[in-house]
């Protein structure tokens, strides 16, 4: 199946400042990356995802690049605040399941400090 | 406003109890997934539906644990007799198939098995 790893696992940074996440995955067919936000106590939810057909897509502060060659994708929020805390998970399709369900990444705890 | 909701949100129960767990996908959804969530093992698939049919249930400990959809609006997750091992956040999410594509989570139920 799909081996999907994301770091670092915990990120600081102050308010106003840049964050990155990064994932890498293993099945060079896959075509379709997520990335979830989890907030505390909750389900996680779509923020943006990227198909294979473009190298970077970007939805106000958030931003999303792909590098099919070297399987590496990464979420990049600029100008972050502190609703920004919480945890991140990139994901990738999993093979065994016709790629319709998701593999996850470990997830990256991210603290916005004030 | 569509949503997935799980029932019970928690539950504690000693360890040999039955626990069933409960899902109703969002309405026109026809693909229903099973996660669970642990700070060890992260997200991981248990079982993946499409059309109400188990597709891939290869990431469930068989011998205790089974999961069903009685009909479109129901899906259910049994584990019988319960272990400590079991304590996590289990997940439910919904979607569309036809590849790739957004999973709609709910809220978790948190177990805790004593």
């Amino acid at each position: 199946g799909e081996n999907v790893e994301q770091h670092p696992s915990t990120l600081s940074v102050q308010e106003g400042d840049s964050a990155v996440i990064k994932c890498t995955y293993s099945d060079s067919a896959s075509n379709y990356f997520p990335w979830y936000k989890q907030e505390l106590g909750k389900g996680p939810q779509l923020i943006i995802d990227i198909r294979s057909n473009v190298g970077e897509k970007k939805d106000q502060r958030i931003a999303v690049t792909l590098n099919k060659t070297a399987k590496h994708f990464s979420l990049h929020i600029t100008e972050t605040q502190p609703e920004d805390s919480a945890v991140y998970f990139c994901a990738a399709p999993t093979r065994d399941t016709g790629r319709r369900a998701l593999t996850f990444g470990s997830g990256t705890r991210l603290q916005v400090q004030p | 406003d569509a949503r997935v909701t799980q029932t019970p949100r928690h539950k504690v129960t000693e360890m040999g109890q039955e626990v069933t767990m409960r899902c109703q996908p969002i309405l026109g959804h026809n693909t229903v997934f099973w996660y669970r969530q642990t700070m060890m093992q992260g997200l991981e698939l248990l079982a993946y539906f499409r059309n109400r049919a188990p597709l891939d249930d290869s990431g469930m400990p068989k011998d205790r644990f089974s999961a069903e959809m009685p009909d479109a609006t129901l899906a259910t997750l049994k584990i019988q007799p319960s272990e400590p091992r079991d304590s996590a956040v289990y997940f439910c999410a919904s979607g569309h198939s036809g590849g790739a594509g957004e999973l709609f989570f709910g809220e978790g139920s948190r177990l805790t098995v004593l």
